[in-house]
């Protein structure tokens, strides 16, 4: 059974562009989570997918942003970037709320 | 209310020792706890979760020991190895909300 997909693996942007992230849940999944994770903040949660839908959100500023498919898989953009941005990004899908997640190897971003 | 606390930052063991780590909470809401496990260059790993049904939980050399009173729960890694080394999160949620990670803990275990 495949686990959960995120691409890219690495990613490098210059200040100012915006970018996309991917993350392919397990199959059967229906709940997508994004978490930033930096080494002086630990996982902050950034928003949750069920069935298409935001569930919730955290504390993060609008350049922010996500969406799910019909096919579960999901993707994040974030706009407008910063240096502050750099960090890894980790998505994690469970059957949906109340259960377990399962985590992907996340994406590393390096805004320059 | 939404917080959970993780203590200690980092914890240094010898091999064969007792690494314990401790989480509190305050949300009675919450009805799941699970504890991840990260390597670095990869994403947490759940390694071991209770429900505030039972005291204790335990799987090889890993046991959760849960105090609902209190409002804390423990993850008590005994014989500890080298390849334990990793940084370890606890984590509460409730069915209707998000899931909430602790700081996390880095743990090295001395050969």
């Amino acid at each position: 059974k495949a686990g959960v997909t995120q691409t890219p693996r690495y990613l490098i942007k210059t200040r100012g562009q915006q970018v996309t992230l991917s993350c392919s849940p397990i199959s059967g999944h229906r709940s997508v989570s994004w978490y930033q994770q930096t080494p002086g903040q630990g996982l902050q949660f950034l928003f949750e997918y069920f069935s298409e839908t935001q569930r919730n959100k955290g504390n993060f500023p609008g350049r922010f942003s996500g969406r799910q498919f019909s096919n579960s898989r999901s993707e994040m953009n974030v706009s407008t970037l910063e240096l502050g941005d750099s960090a890894l990004y980790l998505c994690a899908s469970s059957l949906g709320p109340g259960n377990g997640y399962t985590f992907g190897s996340g994406t590393r971003l390096t805004v320059v | 209310q939404q917080q959970v606390k993780q203590s200690p930052q980092s914890l240094i063991v010898q091999k064969g020792g007792i690494s314990i780590i401790n989480c509190a909470y305050e949300n009675t809401a919450f009805d799941y706890f699970p504890w991840y496990q990260q390597f670095p260059g990869k994403g947490p790993a759940l390694l071991i979760a209770i429900r505030p049904d039972v005291s204790e939980k335990k799987e090889g050399r890993f046991t959760i020991s849960f105090n609902k009173s209190a409002k804390q729960f423990s993850l008590h890694i005994m014989d500890s190895q080298p390849g334990d080394s990793a940084t370890y999160f606890c984590a509460a949620m409730n069915r209707d909300d998000k899931i909430i990670f602790g700081k996390g803990t880095r743990l090295h275990i001395l050969p």
